[in-house]
C-alpha cells in the first residue's frame, strides 16, 4: 500500500504573506511526484512533474522541491494572492513499465484571505 | 492545450439504476485513460485504468462488472455504474494521457459528482 501524506490539511493566510505545504510519499521504486492546483468546479491543473532527487522547479510565484531518498516534497507559494485559493494535491507515481498511475494525497487546502 | 472534458457534471438517480459518465479528451488524443473516485475527506482513488481499444485493468477491491468502463475511440472513455446504490454515491473523475506533454503527465476532466437516493 502506497502512503502519500500532505500537511497541513488547510491553512489561512493573509494576502502577500508566502506559505509552504508538505507531501511524503513511500521512497522506494521512485517514478515521479506530480502537484496539482485543484479549484472548486475546476479540472485539476497540473503545476510540476518532478523525477530527479534534487529537483527544484518554479512557475510564477510557485516553487517545488524534491528529495526522494527521504521521500519528500515542498511546495512554496511567495506573496500569497487570493487567486491561489485552491487545494493542492501531489501524487507520486511508481516505475513500472507502460503505467503512470497516480497515488494521491488528501491536499492541502489553502484560503488566502483578502 | 490538453483539454478534458467530463459529462454530467452532476448526476441523481434512483437506487438500482444505471448511470453513465462521459469522459472526453478534447484537443489530443487520449491512449490511456483513468477513473478515479473521491469520498469525502478523502484522496482521488484510482479505480481502473483503460487503453484505447482494450479492456481495463480495475484496482484491488473494484468490481469490474458494476463499474463498466468502455474505451472505444481516443478521444472517449465511457464509465457506467450499474445498479447503483447509496454507498455509490461519491465524485468520479477521469483523467487522460497521450497529448504533446509527457507521457505520463495526467489531464483532468472537472469530474461528476454522482448521488443515489
Amino acid at each position: 500500500i502506497l502512503n502519500v501524506e500532505q500537511s497541513p490539511q488547510s491553512l489561512h493566510v493573509q494576502e502577500g504573506d508566502s506559505t509552504n505545504f508538505t507531501c511524503s510519499f513511500p521512497s522506494s521504486n521512485f517514478y515521479a511526484l506530480h502537484w496539482y492546483r485543484w479549484e472548486t468546479a475546476k479540472s485539476p491543473e497540473a503545476l510540476f512533474v518532478m523525477t530527479l532527487n534534487g529537483d527544484e522547479k518554479k512557475k510564477g510565484r510557485i516553487s517545488a522541491t524534491l528529495n526522494t531518498k527521504e521521500g519528500y516534497s515542498y511546495l512554496y507559494i511567495k506573496g500569497s494572492q487570493p487567486e491561489d485559493s485552491a487545494t493542492y494535491l501531489c501524487a507520486f507515481s511508481r516505475g513500472r513499465a507502460g503505467s503512470y498511475q497516480l497515488t494521491f494525497g488528501k491536499g492541502t487546502k489553502l484560503s488566502v484571505i483578502p | 492545450g490538453a483539454v478534458v472534458s467530463q459529462h454530467p457534471s452532476w448526476v441523481i438517480c434512483k437506487s438500482g439504476t444505471s448511470v453513465k459518465i462521459e469522459c472526453r479528451s478534447l484537443d489530443f488524443q487520449a491512449t490511456t485513460m483513468f477513473w478515479y473516485r473521491q469520498f469525502p475527506k478523502q484522496s482521488l482513488m484510482l479505480m481502473a485504468t483503460s487503453n484505447e481499444g482494450s479492456k481495463a485493468t480495475y484496482e484491488q477491491g473494484v468490481e469490474k462488472d458494476k463499474f463498466l468502463i468502455n474505451h472505444a475511440s481516443l478521444t472517449l472513455s465511457t464509465l457506467t455504474v450499474t445498479s447503483a446504490h447509496p454507498e455509490d454515491s461519491s465524485f468520479y473523475i477521469c483523467s487522460a494521457t497521450g497529448g504533446a506533454g509527457r507521457r505520463d503527465e495526467q489531464y483532468f476532466g472537472p469530474g461528476t459528482r454522482l448521488t443515489v437516493t
